[in-house]
């Protein structure tokens, strides 16, 4: 399996940035990382994803470290509407089948 | 656009009974994926098909669930016969590309299963 590794809860002031980290020390030089967040009562949705560089997109950045062992999410300011779980996952390519498995993840707390 | 579409949104039967539930990818997409979240396991990812073809169904848990795909816009996910314990939501989602592609996967909104 692709293991990623996140703390369970974070919490975050409204307006504020949040960063939210990811481990990934198993990741292979051909996965990407993706980022989904989970709002209450909802399928996941796509945040954000990369392959080596920092990327940047209307939601959020991802920074990506030098050895793509870690990354980390962050919310340029944050919402009460980002309220929601967030996964950090590895998308093998490899020949098995590039399958998406999803961890435990963050349950972000927006505090008004 | 019309995402990943599921149904049913909602279902409740009696253990023992067969549940089919549904799926209509997004057009274009060759990936699809049947995955189950409940509170105590998270997001479990069920099976895994290409191009219609099921390219890794290890997650499935037993015998007693079955997933087909027979054409590229329709999939199936069968329990039969269910177990309170098959009470989760089932979720599908579907991708363009193949294995090697690490593409973005769009995620349906969900079937919310209760077996009583």
């Amino acid at each position: 399996d692709a293991k990623t590794t996140q703390p369970n809860s974070m919490e975050s002031n409204e307006e504020e940035p949040v960063h939210l980290p990811c481990n990934h020390s198993t990741i292979s030089g051909t996965d990407y990382i993706h980022w989904y967040r989970q709002l209450p009562s909802q399928g996941p949705e796509y945040v954000i994803h990369g392959l080596t560089s920092n990327v940047n997109n209307r939601m959020a950045s991802l920074a990506i470290a030098e050895d793509r062992k870690s990354s980390t999410l962050i919310l340029h300011r944050a919402t009460l509407r980002d309220a929601a779980v967030y996964y950090c996952i590895l998308g093998r390519t490899a020949n098995t089948g590039n399958q998406f498995y999803f961890g435990t993840g963050t349950s972000l707390t927006v505090i008004p | 656009d019309a995402g990943v579409i599921q149904s049913p949104r909602h279902e409740v039967t009696e253990m023992g009974q067969e549940v089919t539930l549904r799926c209509k990818p997004i057009s274009g997409h060759n990936s699809l994926f049947w995955y189950r979240q409940t509170m105590m396991r998270g997001l479990e990812l069920l099976i895994y098909f290409n191009n219609n073809v099921p390219i890794d169904d290890s997650g499935m848990p037993e015998d007693r669930f079955s997933a087909k795909m027979p054409n590229a816009s329709f999939s199936t996910l069968k329990i039969q016969p269910s177990e309170p314990r098959d009470s989760a939501v089932y979720f599908c989602a579907s991708r363009t590309g193949g294995p090697a592609s690490g593409n973005t996967i769009y995620f349906g909104e969900g079937s919310w299963l209760t077996v009583v």
